[in-house]
């Protein structure tokens, strides 16, 4: 069946480091979207990428979709304890048009300050 | 501008009981899914209600039933109990807009405990 993965499963960091998370499908994805879900709460919608190729900035996270629509990453500039939490991709099931979110295996990322 | 509620927040049953969740969605949203998030998992798509009727299902047993009213509101059921079952149960809404993806707006979830 179709999986989106994600790596690392745990980064570390130094406030004030860079950081980054891939995340990698198994099918063509028509668009991902990007989660954050902090510590004891909730998945937090980021952003959404539609065309292949595409970046988008947020402040300090930069977010790119892959030539090929396979995968995606997201990449925080200079961190800070704020930016603490897990990081999901998600895709649409079987790549379509659809709600039905296959999420990634996340990324959690701890800042020390 | 109400956001997704769940109730209740905890919930602690044994093997074979059966629950009930509830979800409110965000106001002016009509399209309800659910998911079962496992401690250090991503979440995984149960099914997806709109116009009171299931759309679409993700892998999960009969077990899991839900239902859709009038007024958008959600429940999610689950019967016979697994240890298995325990797991954090997110409620998301979302507009539903024919061939497009929509983002999810979540709740803050029902953390359900079996023993």
């Amino acid at each position: 069946g179709q999986q989106v993965m994600q790596i690392p499963q745990y980064q570390h960091v130094q406030e004030g480091e860079d950081f980054t998370t891939y995340c990698n499908s198994s099918t063509t994805l028509s668009n991902i979207q990007w989660y954050k879900q902090r510590p004891g709460g909730h998945p937090v919608f980021l952003i959404q990428l539609v065309k292949s190729g595409e970046v988008k900035k947020q402040k300090r996270l930069t977010f790119q979709f892959g030539e090929a629509k396979k995968n995606s990453s997201l990449h925080i500039t200079a961190t800070q304890t704020t930016d603490v939490g897990t990081y999901f991709c998600a895709g649409p099931s079987g790549g379509g048009a659809t709600n039905k979110l296959i999420f990634g295996t996340g990324t959690l990322l701890a800042v020390q300050p | 501008d109400a956001g997704v509620t769940q109730s209740p927040t905890h919930l602690i049953k044994t093997r074979g009981q059966q629950v009930t969740l509830r979800c409110s969605p965000k106001s002016g949203h009509d399209t309800v899914s659910w998911y079962q998030q496992a401690l250090g998992q991503g979440p995984q798509f149960i099914f997806q209600y709109y116009e009171e009727e299931e759309r679409q299902r993700g892998n999960f047993p009969d077990r899991f039933s839900g239902h859709q009213y009038p007024n958008y509101s959600s429940e999610l059921n689950v019967n016979a109990l697994l240890l298995g079952d325990s797991a954090l149960y997110l409620c998301a809404s979302s507009l539903s807009r024919v061939l497009s993806n929509q983002p999810q707006h979540f709740g803050d979830g029902t953390r359900l405990s079996i023993l």
